[in-house]
């Protein structure tokens, strides 16, 4: 159990274009998920979490207006790259926490991974 | 402020080999987990283990284990036997309860990338 599938695997876009990727949690709900971003041979950075039903809460030093973040059910999350220049080019990857159940309010579990190009 | 720290950028050695991962961490929290995850070059992340702080035991896995360490605020990996498929990045991370809700942060470090030759 606790399956957390992201679509696409890869993406490639061109400049000034939006791109978005989801974010499902296939065997359970969560009420949290987070996005993170890792550039080559970087670790993971935290850039929001979101929680269902409301606002995403984002991390210093990320634009909330680029990276639109939408959490509108218990098993989906959205993450969209608005007007996507080549510096966004990066691994997303997000996870999530899952709900109601009894000692597992720290775990979270990872998605594969979106790898986004943007030429 | 939370704070993971992996000092070996990058860790070659000879398959066989015994190979231990350091990581030192900071928190004001007395709650918090303790995790190592596996990244391959596929990208996608390998859960290993998560420790809370209350309990100190050593733990071992397989050929995999955990040398946890409050006192020296340490938690370091042992790969024992290295094999050419343990070669990947591995992360330490650190996750605290915020204090205004909203889901358990995790705070990584910057990874130690482990390459195991024949």
């Amino acid at each position: 159990g606790a399956v957390v599938s992201q679509h696409p695997s890869r993406v490639i876009c061109k400049s000034g274009t939006s791109v978005k990727i989801e974010c499902r949690s296939l065997d359970f709900q969560a009420t949290t998920m987070f996005w993170y971003r890792q550039f080559p041979k970087q670790s993971l950075m935290l850039m929001a979490t979101s929680n269902e039903g409301s606002k995403a809460t984002y991390e210093q030093g990320v634009e909330k207006d680029k990276f639109l973040i939408n959490h509108a059910s218990l098993t989906l999350s959205t993450l969209t790259v608005t007007s996507a220049h080549p510096e966004d080019s990066s691994f997303y990857i997000c996870s999530a926490s899952r709900t109601g159940v009894a000692g597992d309010s720290y775990e979270q579990y990872f998605g594969p991974g979106t790898r986004l190009t943007v030429t | 402020a939370q704070k993971v720290t992996q000092a070996q950028t990058e860790i070659s050695v000879v398959e066989k080999e015994d190979v231990t991962l350091d990581c030192v961490y900071e928190t004001r929290d007395t709650t918090y987990y303790l995790f190592w995850y596996k990244q391959p070059p596929s990208g996608e992340l390998v859960f290993l283990i998560r420790r809370n702080s209350f309990d100190e035991q050593n733990e071992i896995s397989g050929r995999y284990s955990w040398n946890f360490q409050k006192s020296t605020s340490s938690f370091n990996f042992t790969i024992t036997a290295s094999q050419v498929v343990d070669s990947a990045v591995y992360f330490c991370a650190l996750s605290v309860l915020p204090l205004t809700g909203g889901g358990n942060k995790l705070t990584f470090g910057t990874g130690t990338q482990l390459k195991v030759e024949l």
